[in-house]
């Protein structure tokens, strides 16, 4: 089965610094892997998503996201971090279990950007 | 843009009404979905539907039921809530390329 990993429950960056939220998976086949964003009482945002092509992905807010296949990993970047940042983000793979397109998310990652 | 509304923000209900939460999305998309989002537990998928009367179970089908009967809408239905079912429902469609849209959630409470 088709599944991601964030293995921090918590991010904490200053800001101007670079920020780092780590994503590994574990799929059959090639991978659709993508990061949503979530503020504060608000649903989840989508920010990249990676299909084929180029590993690093650039996405919205200034985000971009690094395939790398062999460390199964899908790492979001920042070069320099925002107060604003600091939100809740999830990774996710996509699953084609049973015929159907779903998307399998990770447990999330608080980031905390500090003034 | 994609719009995903949500019939309500904030719902308290007591343990054995039924409860109703709708979703609507104005894209024409053909997927839909429900998810519950609790603390380190990220977001579970209940049902989803990829057609008008079409469902299908996602991870945590149970105490759960849903409705679309216009590709538009898709509603959540629990039957007989439970202290358990307190939670976050998020409601989503997606194009064809995967993307999900989220809408702003409801914040469910069940006393």
């Amino acid at each position: 089965a088709q599944s991601v990993a964030q293995p921090e429950d918590q991010v904490n960056v200053a800001e101007g610094n670079p920020l780092t939220v780590k994503c590994t998976y574990s799929v059959s086949g090639n991978p659709y892997l993508f990061w949503y964003v979530q503020y504060p009482n608000r649903g989840l945002q989508f920010l990249l998503k990676y299909i084929t092509g180029d590993n690093l992905v650039k996405g919205s807010y200034g985000f971009e996201a690094e395939f790398n296949k062999s460390q199964t990993s899908f790492h979001l970047k920042k070069p320099s971090a925002l107060v604003s940042d600091s939100a809740l983000y999830f990774c996710a793979v996509r699953d084609r279990a049973g015929g159907y397109n779903k998307l399998i998310f990770g447990a999330g990652t608080r980031l905390a950007v500090h003034p | 843009d994609v719009k995903v509304t949500q019939s309500s923000r904030y719902l308290v209900k007591r343990t054995g009404e039924k409860v109703f939460l709708e979703c609507v999305q104005d894209m024409d998309h053909e997927n839909m979905f429900w998810y519950r989002q609790d603390p380190g537990l990220g977001l579970r998928l209940i049902y989803f539907s990829y057609d008008v009367k079409m469902k299908e179970k996602g991870d945590i089908p149970e105490g759960y039921s849903v409705s679309r009967e216009k590709k538009e809408r898709f509603s959540l239905i629990l039957e007989s809530a439970s202290t358990n079912q307190t939670s976050m429902y998020l409601c989503a469609s997606s194009d064809q390329r995967d993307t999900q849209y989220f809408g702003p959630g409801t914040r469910l409470t069940v006393l």
